[in-house]
């Protein structure tokens, strides 16, 4: 079975440029969440879809992120204008569904963005 | 606050000893707990999954135990290899609905 599929690995950028993420889950799994992983610190939820509905985005600045699924398959994550302190690694994840008591999330290998 | 505590923050053990990792929480409402595998550069592996009910799992040589009432889970590492080397995060979910909320990790230096 593959995996969650995540591009680009690594993003080098300037502050107030703008970056994109990708992220294709595992077939057939109706939930996608993306995390923020700064160094040293576990991963913190910034959105979470069922299929193409938002679920949960209470800890995403929406001022300069954006996340998207469309089409209830693929995702992708904008940052615009990026700051020094959104360097982290980004992480996708996905499950079969949501509201299972021990659904399992499945990660990707993460994007680790740095900005200068 | 829902907060998930893990000690040590890093630790270094030669290869064949054991090792055990404590992670405690005030997460409410509980729904389960689980401890996840992160190699360098990669994303989390779900290790064990434990629900309120349960109070010891094993996978492998890796054993987590619950103790809801104190709200403790610890990760014990049997016979430790060099491929143990990597980050062990306690993730703990709130309600029924699947948040996660996870800790900041144990970082595990398994030296021949």
């Amino acid at each position: 079975e593959a995996g969650v599929a995540q591009s680009p690995r690594y993003k080098i950028i300037e502050k107030r440029q703008s970056v994109a993420f990708w992220c294709n889950p595992i077939s057939g799994h109706a939930t996608l969440y993306w995390y923020q992983q700064i160094l040293g610190q576990g991963p913190k939820l910034l959105i979470q879809f069922q299929n193409n509905g938002v679920v949960d985005d209470s800890q995403l600045p929406k001022d300069r992120f954006s996340a998207e699924r469309l089409k209830g398959v693929d995702s992708t994550l904008k940052i615009q204008p990026a700051k020094l302190e959104d360097s982290a690694v980004y992480l996708c994840a996905s499950s079969l569904s949501v509201g299972g008591r021990t659904d399992t999330q499945y990660f990707g290998p993460g994007t680790r963005l740095t900005v200068l | 606050k829902n907060q998930v505590e893990q000690s040590p923050q890093s630790l270094i053990i030669l290869e064949g000893k054991n090792c055990t990792l404590q992670c405690n929480y005030t997460v409410s409402p509980f729904s389960n707990l689980r401890w996840y595998k992160q190699d360098t550069g990669r994303g989390p592996v779900s290790l064990t999954i434990m629900t309120f009910s349960e109070n010891t799992k094993s996978n492998g040589r890796y054993t987590a135990t619950l103790d809801a009432d104190t709200k403790q889970s610890s990760l014990h590492i049997t016979a430790s290899q060099l491929s143990d080397s990597a980050s062990y995060i306690c993730v703990v979910s709130e309600g029924g609905y699947n948040k996660l909320i996870f800790g900041a990790g144990t970082r595990l230096a398994v030296h021949p």
